[in-house]
């Protein structure tokens, strides 16, 4: 059963500062890999979109890093603002068609200090 | 480009009622999932349906069944609602083999 780890649990940063979340999974037979924004009590938001033969994706002040071998993600985020306070959430998918579903970390929630 | 919609956004049930939620998906999306979020976890997978059959399903009883329509908008139904039932329960639409998934705003169940 695979299993996606994500750390922290939660983070507090002043806001210009850059960076990191981690994501694990157990099972390094990925199809892709997904990250996500979550905004309290709302649905999700798509951020970053990595294929298995992929090694990076990058939107805007967002990086995100794959190295399926040893089953670890990163998301980069450059001078942060308070705007992106959230919850940040990691998911794995096994197939091209998603008959597995998406396999889900608990998320990093992230709070950006003025 | 339309979004993924659903409805409605809250919901109060009573233990052993049924409930059923809605789901639109994104233009150009043939492949609708469902997902349940319980309070400070992530989305667990209850079901994908593509083609208006369902084509996987994780670790849920029976009594959650779905259905999907020709324009690929889909349905949630739960029977006999129990309190553990009440979660965030969240709609994805996709292009088979693309695999990025959108996700709706959320339907909130509480079951009383």
């Amino acid at each position: 059963k695979q299993e996606v780890t994500q750390i922290p649990a939660a983070l507090s940063v002043p806001e210009g500062e850059n960076l990191v979340l981690n994501c694990s999974f157990t099972d390094s037979a990925i199809y892709n890999l997904q990250w996500f924004r979550q905004d309290p009590g709302k649905g999700l938001t798509s951020l970053l979109l990595i294929q298995s033969s992929q090694r990076e994706q990058t939107s805007g002040r967002l990086n995100a890093s794959l190295d399926k071998s040893s089953g670890r993600s990163t998301l980069y985020i450059a001078a942060s603002q308070p705007g992106d306070s959230a919850t940040y959430l990691c998911a794995v998918g096994y197939s091209g068609g998603g008959a597995d579903g998406l396999t889900f970390g608990k998320g990093t929630h992230l709070i950006i200090q003025p | 480009e339309t979004g993924v919609t659903q409805s409605p956004t809250h919901l109060i049930k009573t233990r052993g009622q049924q409930v059923t939620l809605r789901c639109s998906s994104q233009s150009g999306h043939n492949t609708v999932s469902w997902y349940q979020q319980a309070l400070g976890q992530g989305p667990q997978f209850i079901f994908q349906y593509y083609r208006e059959e369902e084509n996987g399903r994780g670790n849920f009883p029976p009594r959650f069944s779905g259905l999907q329509f020709p324009n690929y908008s889909s349905e949630l139904n739960v029977n006999a609602l129990e309190l553990d039932d009440s979660a965030l329960y969240l709609c994805a639409s996709s292009s088979a083999g693309q695999g990025e998934a959108f996700f709706g705003q959320g339907t909130r169940l509480t079951v009383v």
